[in-house]
Order: structure tokens, then C-alpha cells, then sequence
């Protein structure tokens, strides 16, 4: 069965320091894979997407990038944290049920930039 | 206008009771949809997809109007434990990418 892994669980740090997140998926072959950020009582923003190793589109102009070295492994990086960058990360893979695809999240990383 | 739409609620009923929550989306062109739910402070889970014909799983009952833009999901006999925040989903079956668009999601409160 499929499973997925983030890292750390909570995070709590400086503005201007930076950021690294990592997503890995177990169980599975050439996943599609998202970063969503939840912020505080709102919904769920798609950031990043990645269709295959090295692929990634951006979703909305702003601080963090994102990186896929490996098949399963997908990253979240900031070069420097800003206040408005709080929030609950989280990272999804899915999978082709023909024309459908269901979207699978990990546990999330709750990041508080102080 | 948000593409997805659904009441914030919160929705406060007791255990035992049918209760439904409406969601509508704009683009006529999306192709998938579902419902997930959120626990608070937790990620989201894959409820159920929604078929055409509609589907039902246990008391969880989804249906889909195409005609309306209109998604519904309906749950019986409400127990303590269905509390939670449920998304509406809709995919637009946009190539290979898989991306969906969330709802900002219903607040469902069970109380004893």
C-alpha cells in the first residue's frame, strides 16, 4: 500500500532564515505531487505541482520553491522566511483512476514564523 | 467568485441526525469530483469521489447535478465522531496533472 512522509512535524522558525521540507512517497511509481499551504481558518492553496523528476510548476508567484531530485521525493525551500509564509504545509500525491485522480495528503508540517 | 462554493456553516446537530451540505462550481468543464474531510488541525482524507449517478458508502450518501453545477453530500444517522470540516472537490480533468480545486469547506459540529 501507498504511504506518505513529511518532515518535521512542527517547525517553528526566525523571519529571514531558511526553509527546507521534504515529502517522500512510498508504494507507488512516477506519482504526481503537490505542496498546498493551509494558513489559519482559510482553505487549501495549491503552490507546486510535479508531473514527473525535475518537473515543477508554480502555482502562485511568491517566496518558496520547490524541487524533485528523485521519483518520490518532493521539496519545499525558502532562501529567506517571511511572517506571511505561517502556515500548515502539506504535501499530496496522486494517482489515475482513469480520468480521475485521487489526491492522497501526508501528516502536514505546521511551520509558525516568528 | 470563488470557483467552488460552499456554506461555512457551522452546522451544529445532534447525534442521530440527517444533516446535508450543498457545494457549487463554476467551470462546466470540471470533470471529477469529491468530497474530503478535515479534522481540525489534521490533513485532509478522501471521503468519497462522486459519480454521475450518484454513490452512497454506509450513511454517506453524494450526488451530482451537472446540469445545476451542483454537488450534494448527505450524511445519516450523524454520530459524535463525523465532527469535522468536509471539502468539496472539483477537478477539471486538466491533462496529466491531477490538480483540484477546494472548496474552503462546512463545519460540521455533532453534540450529544
Amino acid at each position: 500500500s501507498q504511504t506518505i512522509h513529511q518532515w518535521p512535524a512542527t517547525l517553528v522558525q526566525p523571519v529571514g532564515s531558511p526553509l527546507s521540507l521534504e515529502c517522500t512517497v512510498e508504494g507507488t511509481s512516477n506519482p504526481n505531487l503537490y505542496w498546498y499551504r493551509q494558513a489559519a481558518g482559510r482553505g487549501l492553496q495549491l503552490l507546486f505541482y510535479s508531473v514527473g523528476i525535475g518537473q515543477i510548476s508554480s502555482e502562485v508567484p511568491q517566496n518558496l520553491s520547490a524541487s524533485r531530485p528523485q521519483d518520490r521525493q518532493f521539496i519545499l525551500s525558502s532562501k529567506k522566511l517571511l511572517l506571511s509564509d505561517s502556515g500548515f504545509y502539506l504535501c499530496a500525491w496522486s494517482v489515475s483512476r482513469g480520468y480521475s485522480y485521487e489526491q492522497y495528503f501526508g501528516p502536514g508540517t505546521r511551520l509558525t514564523v516568528t | 467568485r470563488k470557483e467552488v462554493e460552499q456554506d461555512p456553516g457551522p452546522f451544529n446537530v445532534p447525534e442521530g441526525a440527517t444533516v446535508a451540505f450543498n457545494c457549487t462550481y463554476s467551470n462546466s468543464a470540471s470533470q471529477s469530483f469529491f468530497w474530503y474531510r478535515q479534522d481540525c488541525r489534521k490533513e485532509p482524507k478522501l471521503l468519497m469521489s462522486v459519480y454521475s449517478s450518484g454513490n452512497e458508502d454506509g450513511r454517506f450518501t453524494a450526488q451530482l447535478n451537472r446540469a445545476s453545477q451542483y454537488i450534494s453530500l448527505l450524511i445519516r444517522d450523524s454520530k459524535l465522531s463525523d465532527s469535522a470540516t468536509y471539502l468539496c472537490v472539483v477537478s477539471h480533468g486538466s491533462g496529466n496533472t491531477g490538480k483540484l480545486i477546494f472548496g474552503q469547506g462546512t463545519t460540521l459540529q455533532v453534540k450529544p
